[in-house]
């Protein structure tokens, strides 16, 4: 049963540590998204990739945050330095190519202190 | 500024009854209107869809109204059972330049009460 995989399920860090996330979309899902939810401002969009190459990351904070996809069966979305506004749950999804429905992982919750 | 937008964070309704969940949109070049359903601890799932060009689509219990004039869709369950309680997303889609964006509401948080 093939599904989007999201590591680390939780993570707590201090302020002004890295953090990294990671995403395994499903195979064949050629467009990989990551959003963010938090109570403020529900699910927002962070950044975008078809076939690997970055379509949209205006909705990410460019000083600190940075999302990759290093081959078609990784995604990574990395913060640094965090800060503690960046609490929150991180989703990643990908979706599928004919039908365009978006499948989500179990999403990444990160509590910086 | 939030092109999508879910002003009941919350609605309870009872059991066997309707529920129904507004949505509210800015961008009338959204093509295609979705529902996800979240429940805790789990990523959203896809609930049902409707395209622009139509008003109405069913799947079982779950209905999908679109009025495009006033900018607004609707997701009606009925009836609704206990399981339905979760966090209902809209979210819309936006093609341009060949790429496809999914834009979210906030949500509703649904609790069906037995």
């Amino acid at each position: 049963d093939a599904r989007v995989t999201q590591t680390p399920r939780h993570k707590v860090t201090e302020m002004g540590q890295e953090v990294t996330m990671r995403c395994q979309p499903i195979l064949g899902h050629n467009t990989v998204f990551w959003y963010r939810q938090t109570m403020m401002q529900g699910l927002e969009l962070l950044a975008y990739f078809r076939n690997r190459a970055p379509l949209d990351d205006s909705g990410m904070p460019k000083d600190r945050f940075s999302a990759e996809m290093p081959d078609a069966t990784l995604a990574t979305l990395k913060i640094q330095p965090s800060e503690p506004r960046d609490s929150a749950v991180y989703f990643c999804g990908g979706s599928h190519p004919n039908t365009g429905e978006l499948f989500f992982g179990e999403g990444s919750r990160l509590t910086v202190l | 500024d939030q092109q999508v937008k879910q002003n009941s964070p919350s609605l309870s309704v009872q059991e066997g009854r309707i529920s129904i969940l507004n949505c509210d949109y800015t961008n009338s070049m959204f093509d295609y209107f979705l529902w996800y359903k979240k429940y805790p601890a789990e990523g959203p799932t896809f609930l049902i869809s409707i395209s622009s060009i139509k008003d109405k689509n069913e799947d079982g219990r779950f209905t999908v109204f679109l009025n495009k004039s006033a900018k607004h869709l609707s997701l009606h369950i009925v009836p609704s059972q206990p399981g339905d309680s979760a966090v209902y997303f809209c979210a819309a889609t936006l093609t341009q330049g060949g790429s496809e964006k999914l834009v979210f509401g906030k949500g509703t948080k649904l609790t069906v009460n037995p």
